[in-house]
């Protein structure tokens, strides 16, 4: 069964250094999601990306972030200068044409 | 805007009986529901939806949810509960059609059952 895969599972920062955490989204899916939940929070939407650009934003995406499709299969998230409170669990997923989405393991971001 | 509620933040039930994690949802249009679970450091797996027409959805490991349109809800059931399925789970709403794919989560219920 195809699946949406993320590296690293644990990445260990240290405030104010950049940080990118990738994915591979199922293959045929057209739109891919970057969603962050922080420890005993809940499940909170950051970004969507459709046709190679941004088509939706929460709040919490800043300046600070961006998103990219460097090629046909990979799908990434980079937070230029980190902070303590980007400590969290970033799920990537994909979705379309089914419309629930799919969901990566997840990796754990820990800013120091 | 979007919400979604999820009364209980813990839910216990005994192996065998039956289950019922609830959740309520607000949009403006109609909804899409959906049921993710999650296990200890795993990500969130898709558990069933809510798109349209029959209001009792059937899932993966026998769970099923009903949605009513009334009440604004989207339970979780499953008629015998399982050691196993001692988790966190999750409620998810989008509004159907309106071009916005993102999901807006509740904030989870963990679910214990006792053997």
């Amino acid at each position: 069964e195809p699946e949406v895969t993320q590296t690293p599972s644990h990445q260990v920062t240290q405030m104010g250094q950049e940080v990118i955490l990738r994915c591979v989204p199922i293959s045929n899916h057209l739109y891919f999601y970057w969603y962050r939940q922080i420890l005993g929070q809940k499940v909170e939407f950051l970004v969507s990306f459709y046709n190679n650009e941004i088509s939706e934003k929460s709040e919490i995406f800043d300046d600070q972030f961006s998103v990219e499709r460097p090629d046909g299969s990979n799908f990434t998230l980079k937070i230029r200068s980190t902070k303590l409170e980007d400590s969290a669990m970033y799920f990537c997923a994909s979705n379309l044409p089914a419309p629930e989405a799919f969901f990566g393991q997840g990796t754990r971001l820990t800013v120091v | 805007a979007q919400s979604v509620a999820q009364p209980e933040d813990q839910v216990n039930v005994a192996e065998g009986n039956p289950l019922t994690v609830k959740c309520t949802y607000s949009v403006s249009g109609n909804p899409y529901l959906f049921w993710y679970v999650q296990y200890p450091n795993r990500g969130l797996q898709f558990l069933l939806k809510y798109i349209t027409g029959d209001n009792l959805v059937k899932g993966s490991y026998g769970f099923e949810a009903e949605f009513n349109k009334s009440q604004t809800s989207f339970h979780l059931k499953k008629p015998s509960a399982l050691v196993s399925d001692s988790a966190l789970y999750f409620c998810a709403v989008r509004v159907a059609g309106a071009g916005s794919y993102q999901l807006t989560f509740g904030k989870g219920t963990k679910l214990s059952v006792i053997p």
